[in-house]
């Protein structure tokens, strides 16, 4: 069972905005960088947000990351068919210390 | 431009052994910190470990310490997984990554990843 909890699915329709939430604790979203991913189908997982909230090149701006507290979010605009894929929020955990990833959320775009 | 290539997946019996290799090109592979994130069929992401830049800090995911090894070769810009005692459960296709922490310890975020290699253990 993750530490980091995130919902299972999320769904929007094109052209929508969505957003996936990743719950944490004090000791692993509180104080460091929550990251996120995006996984399509038979493919590895791509770095989508990084440092919270800072995009790699080559990332639309449709993606966008925010933290308060010790939760963060992911959200996407305009939604497009090719944005249907599993979604990860990840963050280092210092008290154990370990890493850890959310459950991650599939994202339908109907 | 940055590659990381797995070998050294296949099929094994529980309570075998298993390394895995993680050969990286287009990058200073001693500047950055490397992890081994692993996936079940049909299941989410799992972190497995770390190694810093190094090779000096390492850390292990719970259901893999003390059974996994995870090391680096900076001379031949190789990352290894030495897996031993294998369950069924430790069954993923298993990705190496670089950490985006160039010159730190690790921040643990990755920035590239492998293509993945399958590990299946079954009797």
């Amino acid at each position: 069972q993750s530490v980091l909890t995130q919902p299972p699915s999320a769904s929007g329709t094109p052209g929508q905005r969505v957003t996936i939430s990743c719950s944490g604790s004090s000791s692993n979203i509180g104080i460091n960088y929550v990251y996120w991913y995006q996984q399509l189908p038979g493919a590895a997982p791509k770095l989508l947000i990084y440092r919270n909230n800072q995009r790699p090149s080559g990332v639309p701006d449709r993606f966008s990351g925010s933290k308060s507290g010790t939760s963060a979010s992911l959200a996407i605009s305009g939604l497009r068919s090719e944005d249907e894929a599993d979604y990860y929020c990840a963050a280092w955990d210092d008290s154990l210390p370990v890493g850890m990833f959310g459950g991650g959320t599939k994202l339908t775009v109907l | 431009q940055v590659q990381l290539v797995e070998s050294g997946g296949g099929a094994v019996q529980p309570g075998r052994s298993l390394r895995l290799s993680c050969a990286a090109s287009g990058f200073t592979f001693s500047n950055y910190a490397m992890h081994w994130v692993r996936q079940a069929p049909g299941k989410g992401l799992e972190w497995v470990a770390v190694v810093s830049y190094s090779g000096n800090s390492k850390y292990y995911g719970d259901s893999v310490k003390g059974r996994f090894t995870i090391s680096r070769d900076n001379s031949k810009n190789t990352l290894y997984l030495q897996m031993n005692s294998l369950r069924v459960e430790d069954t993923a296709v298993y990705y190496c990554a670089r950490d985006e922490g160039a010159g730190r310890l690790w921040l643990f975020g990755f920035d590239y990843w492998g293509q993945g290699t399958l590990v299946t253990v079954s009797s």
